[in-house]
């Protein structure tokens, strides 16, 4: 009954650092997403894969790469990470179409 | 393109209170309607939904109609109670590209008290 897991939960990084956040998913899901939640602006779509093999941006991809590893695992990678990235990070999956999002827990990220 | 435009808050409610969120969307088609429900340290639970045109969407006491003419998908509660306090969000889903893409409005806080 895990649903979508992400870790870690909490992390704080210095300016430059960087790291990976990690998402799985166990409901066979083709569609993955990491979005970032700040206060005031909503949820806002980071990157997205429709399907294993293909990610695509969303509406704030700089500085974030994506892998989807495969059908269960879509990682979100900050490669030198900026006091701007500081932010709670959700992973979420759903089936094609228009059904229901899942979502994970959250990473609450602080760059210091 | 694709916005969700929500209702500020916070709100404050007593308890047993009626509750309305209002939501207006801009969309390029025909999307689908969520209502999105995030409690204290979680992540975000599905509280409803509507897939067209004047489907209601229901759960928990909680009730939207998908109004295509005023582009409209108000939440509604006719009694609220304490452990409804949380952030509500409205969202539409786009259905370009095979991808069930996301648009969120800002969130509602609600916090209803004794």
């Amino acid at each position: 009954n895990a649903g979508v897991t992400q870790t870690p939960k909490f992390q704080v990084l210095k300016t430059g650092q960087s790291m990976t956040l990690q998402c799985a998913q166990d409901m066979n899901h083709n569609s993955m997403y990491w979005y970032r939640q700040d206060p005031g602006m909503g949820l806002r779509l980071i990157y997205y894969s429709a399907s294993e093999g293909t990610t695509d941006k969303g509406e704030v991809p700089n500085g974030y790469n994506v892998s989807r590893l495969n059908k269960r695992e879509f990682s979100l990678r900050l490669e030198s990470a900026a006091p701007s990235q500081t932010s709670v990070y959700f992973c979420a999956s759903s089936e094609q179409g228009f059904t229901e999002a899942f979502f994970g827990q959250g990473t609450r990220l602080t760059v210091v | 393109g694709n916005s969700v435009t929500q209702m500020e808050g916070p709100v404050t409610l007593s308890e047993e209170a009626f509750l309305t969120i209002n939501c207006t969307y801009t969309a390029t088609g025909y999307p689908s309607l969520f209502w999105y429900v995030q409690y204290p340290g979680e992540g975000l639970q599905l509280l409803l939904k509507a897939t067209k045109a004047d489907d209601k969407g229901s759960n928990k006491g909680f009730e939207a109609t998908y109004r295509k003419e005023t582009t409209s998908f108000h939440l509604e509660k006719g009694s609220v109670q304490v452990s409804d306090s949380a952030v509500y969000f409205c969202a539409l889903s786009d259905h370009r590209s095979g991808a069930n893409n996301l648009f969120f409005g800002t969130g509602t806080r609600l916090t209803v008290i004794p």
